[in-house]
């Protein structure tokens, strides 16, 4: 089944601790993104990448780090996590500019205490 | 830039009723594509359809909807004989044809919180 597998779903942590997001596709998507999704704000991308070991800025990058060491993989780093990074998060992929093959993972929903 | 816009932030209904959201959106591509998805409770982001801007037909699947006016750059979304399991939030989302720098983004709306009442 073609899929985005995000974990985990929820967690749970204190503000400064590090803590990695991974994200996973099996369509041999070239594009992955992550968004951060915020009540009345909707979804902003935060980092992307079209490729292995390249990857760029969103709109939202600031706290954030990201890699793409494989094609399959694109985890999502919080160095030093703070309460305003508490959001629900997802993973995308893609296959490329004609608009089909976007899909997000179930999302993981971070609280930053 | 792009820009999505969903200026109903919440809407009421009882069940049997239609509803219709609305989405309006701004781009300078000429080509682009436009998506509704759906979040229920649970958080996950349905996929529910998607349109090319070279596509004006509107489309119909079951008791949804869609009328897309490049006219008025709108893609409003219409539910039929709501139903209580139609109660989510709704996202409207736009892609622009050409990926600069590869960055291949969704646009998205600030959604619509849907609540279909018995």
């Amino acid at each position: 089944e073609a899929q985005v597998t995000q974990n985990p779903r929820y967690l749970i942590t204190v503000t400064g601790k590090k803590l990695t997001v991974t994200c996973s596709q099996n369509m041999n998507h070239e594009y992955m993104s992550w968004y951060r999704q915020d009540p009345g704000l909707g979804l902003r991308q935060i980092y992307y990448s079209m490729n292995v070991e390249v990857t760029d800025k969103g709109d939202v990058p600031e706290g954030y780090k990201v890699s793409r060491k494989e094609k399959r993989n694109f985890p999502l780093i919080l160095e030093s996590p703070s309460p305003n990074q508490t959001s629900l998060y997802f993973c995308a992929s893609s296959s490329g500019s004609d608009g089909y093959g976007y899909t997000f993972g179930s999302g993981t929903r971070l609280t930053v205490v | 830039a792009q820009k999505v816009t969903q200026a109903q932030t919440e809407i009421s209904v009882v069940e049997k009723e239609d509803v219709t959201l609305d989405c309006v959106y701004e781009t300078r591509d000429t080509t682009y594509y436009l998506f509704w998805y759906k979040q229920p409770p649970s958080g996950e982001l349905v996929f529910l359809i998607r349109r090319n801007s070279f596509d004006e037909q509107n489309e119909i699947s079951g008791r949804y909807s869609w009328n897309f006016q490049k006219s008025t750059s709108s893609f409003n979304f219409t539910i039929t004989a709501s139903q209580v399991v139609d109660s989510a939030v709704y996202f409207c989302a736009l892609s622009e044809a050409e990926i600069t720098g590869g960055r291949n983004k969704l646009t998205f709306g600030t959604g619509t919180q849907l609540k279909v009442e018995l």
